[in-house]
């Protein structure tokens, strides 16, 4: 069980917006830290993808974007393309943990 | 550009110790704004926070491993370093280190290294 939670799978066919959301808890998100978001392609390290909510690293196309309202997140593909195909994941800082705590990954697919 | 790179045996026996070394390039250990952290993942799971280190030394560790780990840093080789002892079957994973950049409500791992699987297995 995760402690920031995430659907196991979304899909959409190429050129389709698809979005994945990221819920936490008062000790994470409620507690005020931002939710970041990974792209994991097969066989290689996550990699940063959006920073505090909503901000990309240099690189990063402007298809993907991150909001935050509340204690939750979410991230948004437009423009969908076979190379997205990946698994997800949030992340934020918990005050419980004083450790970084991840959701359980979502699994994109690119029909 | 920063780059980290994990070592370590890729085995490890059952009830011994599990050591791994990151070692980071391009930047120094000491950067502002900035700590070092572990990260596992088990075959086809997702990510899990191991624990984390500052330059200072100050270490922080997940609850759930807290009993058999120990972090370090060794500011002259630009390395840290993670002891996960008593290991079983449940530690084997792929091991990734990371920089974590840090702000005044954010917490980001911006950079990764490549990650090392590490088996334990008699």
């Amino acid at each position: 069980q995760s402690v920031l939670t995430q659907p196991p799978s979304v899909s959409g066919a190429p050129g389709q917006r698809v979005t994945i959301s990221c819920t936490g808890s008062s000790s994470n998100v409620g507690a005020g830290y931002d939710i970041h978001w990974y792209q994991q392609l097969p066989g290689t390290a996550p990699k940063l993808l959006i920073f505090a909510s909503s901000n990309r690293p240099s690189g990063v196309p402007d298809r993907f974007s991150g909001s935050k309202s509340g204690t939750s997140a979410s991230l948004a593909i437009t423009g969908l393309q076979a190379e997205d195909e990946a698994h997800y994941y949030c992340q934020s800082y918990d005050t419980g943990l004083s450790g970084s705590v991840f959701g359980g990954g979502t699994k994109l697919t690119v029909l | 550009q920063l780059q980290l790179q994990e070592s370590g045996p890729g085995l490890v026996k059952p009830s011994e110790t599990l050591t791994l070394t990151c070692t980071i390039s391009g930047g120094s250990i000491g950067t502002s704004h900035s700590y070092w952290g572990w990260i596992r993942q088990t075959p086809g799971k997702g990510l899990e926070w191991v624990g984390s280190v500052y330059s200072s030394g100050s270490t922080y560790y997940n609850p759930s491993l807290k009993s058999r780990i120990t972090m370090s840093v060794d500011t002259s080789k630009n390395q840290f370093s993670l002891n996960l002892s008593s290991v079983t079957a449940a530690d084997t994973a792929i091991y990734y280190c990371a920089r974590i950049y840090s702000g005044n409500f954010y917490h980001h791992l911006d950079y990764w290294g490549q990650g090392t699987l590490v088996t334990v297995s008699s």
